[in-house]
């Protein structure tokens, strides 16, 4: 089926240790992003890639790297998990087109714990 | 930074009943989406609106530009429309991703 897919779906880590959240598109969409849900709270943007070849912080990029690795493909990385990255992250990508906007396509979530 | 409020913030309602969620933003948008999040957690897009009024099955989805005001509806509500309403807006003409509400907790009772 044609979507946004996460991966992994759960995971649990130690603090300090490092992981990668991939997401990939089959949806030849341009723009890319990555949010996390904390309770309480709406989504929240970390970063975002307009296009393959560009990213940019969004509200909360600290403590994260990402990497538009092509145009399908935009991974999210944590070099030193901390507490405070517990969350659920999603990924989404939609096709923003001379100032039009399309509806956005979400992945399923990655629920992550930091211990 | 756009402010998204959206009321209320739970409600449960019998089957059947007219529902109204309403969201606000602070600052002019150039779209404003509607999204469902199911127990379990996936997120689906239900409308998005940068004037007027759209309908899909019974749902229906308004907005005021003037007022920043927007306001999704349900009508003959039913158990399986039990979810997270989500409300976000896009505030720019870019790619620069979407400002979330917190979400309304909805409750369909038998």
């Amino acid at each position: 089926n044609a979507g946004v897919t996460q991966t992994p779906k759960f995971q649990v880590l130690k603090t300090g240790q490092s992981m990668t959240l991939q997401c990939a598109q089959d949806m030849n969409h341009n723009s890319m992003y990555w949010y996390r849900q904390d309770p309480g709270m709406g989504l929240r943007l970390i970063y975002y890639s307009a296009s393959e070849g560009t990213t940019d912080k969004g509200e909360v990029p600290n403590g994260y790297n990402v990497s538009r690795l092509n145009k399908r493909e935009f991974s999210l990385r944590l070099e030193s998990a901390a507490p405070s990255q517990t969350s659920v992250y999603f990924c989404a990508s939609n096709s923003p087109l001379r100032g039009a906007h399309y509806g956005y396509t979400f992945g399923s979530g990655t629920r992550l714990t930091v211990v | 930074k756009n402010e998204v409020e959206q009321s209320p913030q739970n409600l449960t309602a019998q089957e059947g009943e007219f529902i109204t969620i309403n969201c606000s933003y602070s600052v002019g948008i150039s779209a404003l989406h509607w999204l469902q999040q199911h127990p379990g957690g996936g997120i689906v897009s239900l409308f998005m609106l940068s004037s007027g009024k759209k309908k899909h099955g019974r749902l229906i989805a308004t907005i005021n530009i003037q007022e920043k005001h927007s306001s999704l509806h349900i009508t003959a509500s039913h158990p399986r429309d039990s979810a997270v309403y989500i409300c976000a807006v896009h505030s720019g003409g870019g790619a620069d991703g979407l400002t979330f509400g917190k979400g309304t907790h909805l409750i369909i009772q038998p």
